[in-house]
């Protein structure tokens, strides 16, 4: 079974760049989430889908991150206008359901210079 | 909202050694609560799981205990190895997921 898969690997940017993060889920999971994980802590949940439909996005800085998910599989990460707080790994990760286990990919290491 | 916490935030031990890690959540509603584990360079792995409705659960060396009324878990990890080492997350879902910061566990060969 294919896993949970993210690009690109590595960003770095200078402040006021854009950059957007891919995930593919594994194939059947209806869930799928975006974390950001800075250096040393644990992964902070950005925003959640059930399908194609935005379940959570409380997290997101919404004047400059977006997240869609069109057809509910694959999903894209933007952040518009980066700045150095930015820099972090981002995580996604997919599960059945929201109260099951969640598989995640390798992430998407960010440097904002 | 949720908030979670864990410690200790590292451990050294010597091969086969046991090890405890302490969670603690504040979210009475949060009913499901997943452990992972992140070796370097890796992705975060699930490891064990309990939900509020147990009060322990055990795979292999992993042993997790989980105390509804104190909002408190342990996760026990006996005969250790040196390839235990990595970050252990505990984490707490009450439809969202919260993660504590990790414990970086080291065990010397």
């Amino acid at each position: 079974e294919a896993g949970v898969t993210q690009s690109p690997r590595y960003a770095v940017l200078q402040e006021g760049q854009a950059v957007s993060f891919w995930c593919d889920p594994i194939s059947g999971h209806d869930t799928l989430y975006w974390y950001q994980q800075p250096r040393d802590q644990g992964p902070q949940l950005l925003v959640y889908f059930r399908d194609e439909a935005v379940i959570d996005n409380s997290q997101l800085p919404s004047d400059r991150f977006s997240a869609v998910r069109p057809k509910g599989t694959n999903s894209t990460l933007k952040i518009q206008s980066a700045k150095q707080g930015d820099t972090a790994t981002y995580l996604c990760a997919s599960s059945f359901g929201d109260r099951n286990t969640l598989y995640f990919g390798e992430g998407s290491r960010l440097i904002v210079v | 909202g949720e908030q979670v916490e864990q410690l200790p935030s590292s451990l050294i031990v010597q091969e086969g050694a046991s090890v405890l890690i302490n969670c603690s959540y504040t979210d009475s509603a949060s009913v499901y609560f997943p452990w992972y584990k992140q070796e370097p360079g890796k992705r975060l792995q699930f490891i064990i799981d309990i939900r509020s409705n147990m009060e322990r659960k055990q795979n292999q060396r992993l042993t997790l205990l989980f105390d509804k009324k104190t909002k408190h878990l342990s996760l026990h990890i006996t005969a250790t190895q040196p390839g235990d080492s990595a970050i252990y997350f505990c984490s707490a879902n009450n439809n969202r997921i919260f993660f504590g910061d990790g414990t970086q566990l080291v065990v010397k060969p």
